[in-house]
């Protein structure tokens, strides 16, 4: 059964260093998903990509993180520099369009320090 | 956009009895309304859903069901295990084909 990849499964940073995840969604999925989970809470969107496009990062904390998907197939989200707010999980997630069935990688566990 | 209440925030349950989450939502333009499950330190899997066409969808010992008039549906699970201890989030798209909002989930603990 196909699945998201993501890594790191796990990342310690210290404050204000940078840290980048990956992400390499499901093969055929043209919509890709960056959301924050905090723990006991619920996911929260980041970023959305149609294919290689950002259709939605109206909660992308813009001054620190940063999403692409270059080729419309991967992707990388990337935060600098990290703060203590930042610790939680970043699932990704991907489906073959939006609104609609969306399957989710293990997640990056990331703890700021 | 799109706000998807969710209630309650704690369950505890019989084995074998049944338990039921229910979640509403604001948008009316919403057509897409999935359950997923998450088990401590995992990823949500999905596990039911449904569109907005139907009323009710069953999947064994799941059910859910939806009433678009009051804008709000339910997660139906009977005859409980200690396997179906998890927490369970629901979610609608923020507007049609947009992402999915979250509901801030259901701690579900079924007890032996």
């Amino acid at each position: 059964e196909a699945e998201v990849a993501q890594s790191p499964r796990y990342k310690i940073t210290e404050k204000s260093q940078a840290v980048a995840f990956w992400c390499d969604p499901i093969s055929g999925h043209a919509t890709l998903y960056w959301y924050r989970q905090i723990l006991g809470q619920g996911p929260e969107l980041l970023v959305q990509f149609q294919d290689e496009s950002v259709v939605d990062d109206s909660q992308l904390p813009k001054d620190r993180f940063s999403a692409e998907r270059l080729k419309g197939v991967d992707s990388t989200l990337k935060i600098q520099p990290a703060e203590l707010g930042d610790s939680a999980m970043y699932l990704c997630a991907s489906s073959r369009r939006s609104g609609r069935e969306a399957f989710f990688g293990q997640g990056t566990r990331l703890t700021v320090v | 956009g799109e706000n998807v209440e969710q209630h309650p925030s704690t369950l505890s349950v019989q084995e074998g009895d049944s338990a039921v989450i229910k979640c509403t939502y604001s948008d009316s333009a919403s057509n897409y309304f999935p359950w997923y499950k998450q088990e401590l330190g995992k990823r949500p899997q999905l596990i039911i859903d449904i569109r907005s066409n139907v009323g009710e969808k069953k999947d064994q010992r799941i059910a859910v069901t939806l009433n678009k008039t009051a804008k709000h549906f339910s997660l139906h699970i009977t005859e409980t295990q200690p396997e179906d201890s998890a927490v369970y989030f629901c979610a609608a798209p923020n507007s049609g084909n947009t992402p999915l909002v979250f509901g801030k989930g259901t701690r579900l603990s079924v007890i032996a």
